[in-house]
């Protein structure tokens, strides 16, 4: 079936360090991935997407690369703030219209 | 425009009760999807709606089933409740057309709790 793996966190980093959250993923076909977030107390907010091999979303200051094949969707950003702390989920859609498969989600903290 | 919105923000019920939980889409938005994100668990789908139909539902008991009314506004049943349905439930609607085409925009979730 289709799945969805990332690093399990908590993840805590000082302002400015260097954010790597990995994700990977397994499908049938050719899926489009996704980077969702979650702020405390919100819904989630779509991040940034990749909707074939080798593309590359991005989405403030955050950046992941769709690899086929590494089956991967690793999530970046060169500096982050304590304005980034929240829960990031990866997600894969196998076609348009069914649903996202999810991630368990990876805890991110920012001290000052 | 207006986001997704969901009804009641927090339910405390109690083991053996229903819990209601409601969702209405941005406008123009057709299709509604449900999520389950229970602690340690992640994100897992529960139930899929496109005009006013059941598309398809995720990997959980019958005790768990929807509707979608002729606005396209959705509601989430859960009856016999169990201590493990305690948890955040989203709602999500996808978008059809332009810049947004196929993404799904999350409402900001109902809190349940069962005792």
């Amino acid at each position: 079936g289709n799945s969805v793996t990332q690093m399990e966190g908590p993840v805590t980093l000082s302002e400015e360090a260097f954010l790597t959250i990995n994700c990977t993923y397994t499908a049938t076909g050719y899926p489009s991935l996704f980077w969702y977030v979650q702020y405390p107390g919100e819904g989630l907010q779509l991040l940034l997407k990749a909707t074939k091999a080798d593309d590359k979303g991005s989405n403030k200051g955050f950046e992941a690369t769709y690899r086929k094949e590494t089956t991967s969707f690793h999530l970046e950003k060169g500096s982050v703030q304590v304005s980034d702390s929240a829960v990031y989920f990866c997600a894969l859609r196998v076609s348009g219209n069914t649903p996202l498969v999810f991630g368990k989600g990876t805890r991110l903290s920012v001290i000052a | 425009e207006a986001g997704v919105t969901q009804s009641p923000t927090h339910l405390i019920k109690t083991r053996g009760q229903q819990a209601t939980l409601r969702c209405s889409p941005i406008s123009g938005h057709t299709s509604v999807y449900w999520y389950q994100q229970a602690l340690g668990l992640g994100l897992q789908f529960l139930l899929w709606y496109d005009e006013g139909e059941e598309r398809n539902r995720g990997n959980f008991p019958p005790r768990f089933s929807g509707r979608q009314f002729p606005n396209y506004s959705s509601e989430l049943n859960v009856n016999a409740l169990e201590l493990e349905d305690s948890a955040l439930y989203l709602c999500a609607s996808r978008g059809d057309r332009g810049g947004s085409y196929n993404e799904q925009f999350f409402g900001p979730g109902t809190r349940l709790t069962v005792l």
